[in-house]
C-alpha cells in the first residue's frame, strides 16, 4: 500500500484566494483525519469522517474551512478565501477497522502533509 | 485545545545516551499514542499504550502509564544520531475518536 497520499505537497498562493487540499486515505481505512500544525498552535484535529460522514467538525476555525469525503478514496479540505494565517501544514490521516477480530487497531496513519504558504 | 503536554519541550543528548520525555494528560483517555516527526515530515506512530497497562517496550522503546497521574513517559535506550527528531503524545478518549496532540518534544542527538 502507497499509504496515505496527499497533494500538492506545497503550495503558495496569494490572499483571497481558494486553496484545496486533497487526500487519499490507505484502502479499507474508514476514518479519515484532518490536522493542521503549526509552531504557534501545534497538531490541531480539525474535522474526522467515519465511513465518509463528518462527524466532528468542531476543530475547523471559521467558515472559510469546508471538508467533503465524497467516496471512501478521496477528501478534500477548501479553505476560501485563504488569509495568510491559515498558512500551515496540514497533514490528513487515516485510521482502520475499530473492533474487528483480534486486537482493535487506533494507529493513525499520516500523510506527509501539505505545506500552505498564503502571502 | 491541547490536550497531552510534553517536558520537557526540547533535548539534547549524546549519542549512546538514554532520552526520556513525559506527557501529562487531563481527562480520561482510552490509549496514549506516542508518534516520531522528522523535520518537514508527516508523523510516525511509534507506540501504542492502553488505559488497562502500565508499561510497554518495542525495540529501544519503552513506554509507561500512570493513569492515577494522567501522565506517560518515552524512554528511547541507547539514542542514534538518527532518532532526532520531535516526539508527540496523543491522547484518545473513551467513546470518540477524538485524538489529541501534545506540543512535542524537539530531541537532538549529537554523534
Amino acid at each position: 500500500d502507497a499509504g496515505v497520499i496527499q497533494s500538492p505537497r506545497h503550495e503558495v498562493t496569494e490572499m483571497g484566494q481558494e486553496v484545496t487540499l486533497r487526500c487519499k486515505p490507505i484502502s479499507g481505512h474508514d476514518y479519515l483525519f484532518w490536522y493542521r500544525q503549526t509552531m504557534m498552535r501545534g497538531l490541531e484535529l480539525l474535522i474526522y469522517f467515519n465511513n465518509n460522514v463528518p462527524i466532528d467538525d468542531s476543530g475547523m476555525p471559521e467558515d472559510r474551512f469546508s471538508a467533503k469525503m465524497p467516496n471512501a478514496s478521496f477528501s478534500t479540505l477548501k479553505i476560501q478565501p485563504s488569509e495568510p494565517r491559515d498558512s500551515a501544514v496540514y497533514f490528513c490521516a487515516s485510521l482502520g477497522f475499530r473492533g474487528r477480530g483480534g486486537d482493535p487497531t487506533d494507529t493513525q496513519y499520516f500523510g506527509p502533509g501539505t505545506r500552505l504558504t498564503v502571502l | 485545545s491541547q490536550q497531552g503536554e510534553e517536558d520537557p519541550q526540547a533535548l539534547s543528548i549524546q549519542e549512546g545516551e538514554n532520552a526520556t520525555m513525559n506527557c501529562s494528560y487531563k481527562t480520561s483517555i482510552n490509549n496514549l499514542q506516542w508518534y516520531r516527526q522528522n523535520s518537514g515530515r508527516g508523523l510516525v506512530h511509534l507506540i501504542l499504550i492502553r488505559s488497562n497497562e502500565r508499561e510497554k517496550h518495542s525495540g529501544r522503546l519503552r513506554v509507561t502509564l500512570d493513569t492515577s497521574k494522567k501522565s506517560s513517559s518515552l524512554l528511547i535506550t541507547a539514542s542514534r544520531a538518527a532518532d532526532t527528531a520531535s516526539y508527540f503524545c496523543a491522547t484518545l478518549m473513551y467513546n470518540n475518536n477524538d485524538m489529541r496532540f501534545g506540543a512535542g518534544t524537539r530531541l537532538t542527538v549529537k554523534p
